[in-house]
């Protein structure tokens, strides 16, 4: 199985701040690599698809990049609805693993 | 709108075998570039994918769980089902289930359902 490592696993930030989060496959997967963005309750949500594509109506304050092994998600200018959970999905070969997430939380 | 809903049982006896089915809404089962998925997630745990079925019926699982998991669709219905057996309280989760968005060059959970916690006691 390709292993999927998120760091950090959690950060605190504030309103208006540029937060990255990273993610490393444990074999190249090319850029099969999804995110989700999951809220406390809720069902996870589509965020970006092929590493870097967003999902329509997902504002353009996300972004994505990298490619093979490492992979990157950017929140531009964090937004007070943007605390949440957020994993990374790769989706090169079975079974389709997640990261084992990334709380922002407020500051 | 589309939309996904989970329904089952809540609560299953240990070695009792979990069922759910996932209603499809607003759309139709058989579109050629979807696949149909469950995903689940233990208490204050992360996303562990499922399997995944093709309304032709063709499926993959997780291996950790092949032995145990069964994914079937009823087009009929345009619903899809999972089948969990002999399951324990390590079963014990949120389980949901999702549409997939695919292409040769793309894969993605793009709707889900709202969740259905399932607790084995």
């Amino acid at each position: 199985d390709i292993q999927m490592t998120q760091y950090p696993s959690s950060l605190s930030a504030s309103v208006g701040d540029r937060v990255t989060i990273t993610c490393r496959a444990s074999q190249s997967i090319g850029r099969y690599l999804n995110w989700y963005q999951q809220k406390p309750g809720k069902a996870p949500e589509f965020l970006i698809y092929a590493a870097s594509i967003l999902q329509s109506g997902v504002p353009s304050r996300f972004s994505g990049s990298g490619s093979g092994t490492h992979f990157t998600l950017t929140i531009g200018s964090l937004e007070p609805e943007d605390f949440a959970t957020y994993y990374c999905q790769q989706s090169d070969s079975m079974p389709r693993t997640f990261g084992q997430g990334t709380k922002v939380e407020i500051k | 709108q589309v939309l996904l809903q989970e329904s089952g049982p809540g609560l299953v006896k240990p070695s009792g075998t979990l069922s759910l089915t996932c209603a499809f809404s607003g759309g139709s089962i058989s579109s050629s570039t979807n696949w149909w998925t469950w995903v689940r997630q233990p208490p204050g745990k992360g996303l562990e994918w499922i399997g995944e079925i093709y309304h032709s019926g063709t499926t993959n699982y997780n291996a950790s769980l092949k032995s145990r998991v069964s994914i079937s669709v009823d087009k009929s219905k345009n619903q899809f089902s999972l089948k969990l057996t002999s399951v324990t309280a390590a079963d014990t989760a949120v389980y949901y289930c999702a549409r997939v968005a695919s292409s040769s060059w793309f894969y993605g959970m793009d709707v889900w359902g709202q969740g259905t916690t399932v607790t084995v006691s």
